[in-house]
């Protein structure tokens, strides 16, 4: 248990369907990012929130979509996928304004398969 | 952002030590020297992070060079469940905490 919680796990989806993925913390951090990782590639960075505003977007498609609602949720909204979407997408948190002299916390993971 | 070179993959033994390296010759003065590794199915988990001074945890130690253009993460006692990808990543000192990921080391236990 690191204190990051993503919800579902396991996500299969229809090309035309619309999901959201879910993660959670509480451990009082104020930034939250989410992460996708495709089979045998590395962690690519997506989106970056700090004190729930997005400060980063990675050239992502807009067929996904985030929300921060507070600091302490993090949302990402997927809408008319690809095939090519299906990945483990992991959402982490960490303490911003701390440069490198603390940690991120990362939730297990959620793996999505676009069928 | 600085980049780190790690070797793709290492072979360890049980219960004997692994010495982890990292490159990182473009490091600036403000640069710490985090290390994650990720288990099988599993996001990410912190290992260790320093700046100049060598450090230690219940997880693992790291010694930094005294040029800072290097780094190690020892496991003193490598068990089964250390089979991991293991990644070196610099952060710089400002505000931003993101990490960028790089391939990192595939790391294998033999019993």
């Amino acid at each position: 248990e690191t204190g990051v919680t993503q919800t579902p796990r396991h996500l299969v989806m229809g090309m035309t369907n619309k999901k959201s993925l879910k993660c959670e913390q509480h451990l009082g951090h104020n930034a939250m990012y989410w992460y996708k990782q495709s089979a045998k590639k590395p962690l690519e960075l997506m989106f970056v929130y700090n004190f729930k505003e997005q400060t980063e977007n990675n050239s992502v498609p807009s067929r996904f979509s985030p929300e921060c609602p507070n600091s302490s949720h993090l949302f990402l909204h997927l809408h008319t996928l690809q095939p090519e979407d299906s990945a483990l997408y992991l959402c982490a948190s960490s303490q911003h304004g701390t440069g490198g002299r603390t940690e991120a916390f990362f939730g297990q993971g959620t793996r999505l398969t676009v069928v | 952002d600085a980049k780190t070179t790690q070797p793709n993959s290492m072979e360890s033994n049980e219960e004997e030590p692994v010495h982890l390296p990292c490159n990182h010759s473009t490091i600036s003065g403000t640069d710490y020297i985090h290390w994650y590794r990720q288990l099988p199915s599993q996001g990410p988990e912190y290992v260790i992070h320093g700046l100049t001074s060598n450090v230690n945890n219940r997880m693992a130690s790291l010694a930094i060079a005294e040029d800072r253009k290097s780094s190690t993460l020892i496991l003193h006692r490598a068990t089964l469940r250390d089979a991991a990808v293991y990644y070196c990543i610099l952060l710089h000192g400002g505000a931003t905490n993101k990490l960028i990921f790089g391939t990192g080391t595939l790391l294998a236990v033999q019993p």
